[in-house]
């Protein structure tokens, strides 16, 4: 089964731009996986953010956004916040009801 | 607002066996995909399970499958997770979860339970 990657931490200044991305260890990501998003931060359930590649969940401010980025999945953070500091994972639909996560990347704000 | 309260975690030993359930309110829960995903001790997220709408169709991680057994009761808009042959790597916080349609497909899981925590242990 294929390994789905993520940055294993990124850091960010306040007010920046930041992009994590999503990829396979074979293949490129494309839209046929549907990419989404979850934000987690200690001791919460996950959040969904982006579906569908570049879709935000209801309630999730246009700062967040996804794309396609080479061979990746990309979720892009601009003007970035302090409540931004969280874990993001992606999650790619391999086909049969099966989905695989990434291992998550932690975003600090510094 | 849509809800989803799981229930059923605790201690158990290795070998032994465990019903989780997730209760769902706010949404009409007879449309909808639902899916078991679990968290391990400061690790990541990990797929377990997904079942259809109509309860037609399930499909489980290879690392839990033949163990696993998911089903769903529409009648009482409750999900359910019965574990058996439970293994100390099945440790972990046990997260019920919607999908965004009828069918397993896609990976859009737009309402999560705040988790219920599974240890095995002797």
């Amino acid at each position: 089964q294929p390994v789905v990657t993520q940055e294993p931490s990124f850091s960010v200044s306040p007010g920046g731009t930041v992009t994590l991305t999503c990829g396979l260890t074979s293949g490129s990501v494309s839209s046929s996986y549907y990419p989404s998003w979850y934000q987690q931060t200690p001791g919460q359930a996950p959040r969904a953010l982006m579906y569908r590649t570049n879709s935000r969940s209801s309630g999730v401010p246009d700062r967040f956004s996804g794309s396609l980025l080479g061979n990746k999945a990309a979720l892009t953070i601009t003007g970035a916040q302090a409540d931004d500091e969280s874990d993001y994972y992606c999650v790619l639909y391999m086909g049969s009801g099966i989905l695989v996560f990434g291992g998550g990347t932690k975003l600090t704000v510094l | 607002e849509m809800q989803l309260l799981e229930s059923g975690g605790g201690l158990v030993q290795p070998g032994g066996s465990l019903r989780l359930s997730c209760s769902a309110s706010g949404f009409t829960f007879t449309s909808y995909a639902m899916t078991w995903v679990r968290q391990t001790p400061g690790k990541g997220l990990e797929w377990v399970s997904t079942i259809s709408a109509s309860d037609a169709n399930t499909y489980y991680a290879d690392s839990v499958k033949g163990r696993f057994t998911i089903s769903r009761d529409n009648s009482q808009s409750t999900l359910y997770l019965q574990m058996n042959s439970l293994r100390a790597e099945d440790t972990a916080v046990y997260y019920c979860a919607k999908r965004f349609g009828a069918s397993a497909s896609g990976s859009y899981l737009d309402c999560w339970g705040q988790g219920t925590q599974v240890t095995v242990s002797s």
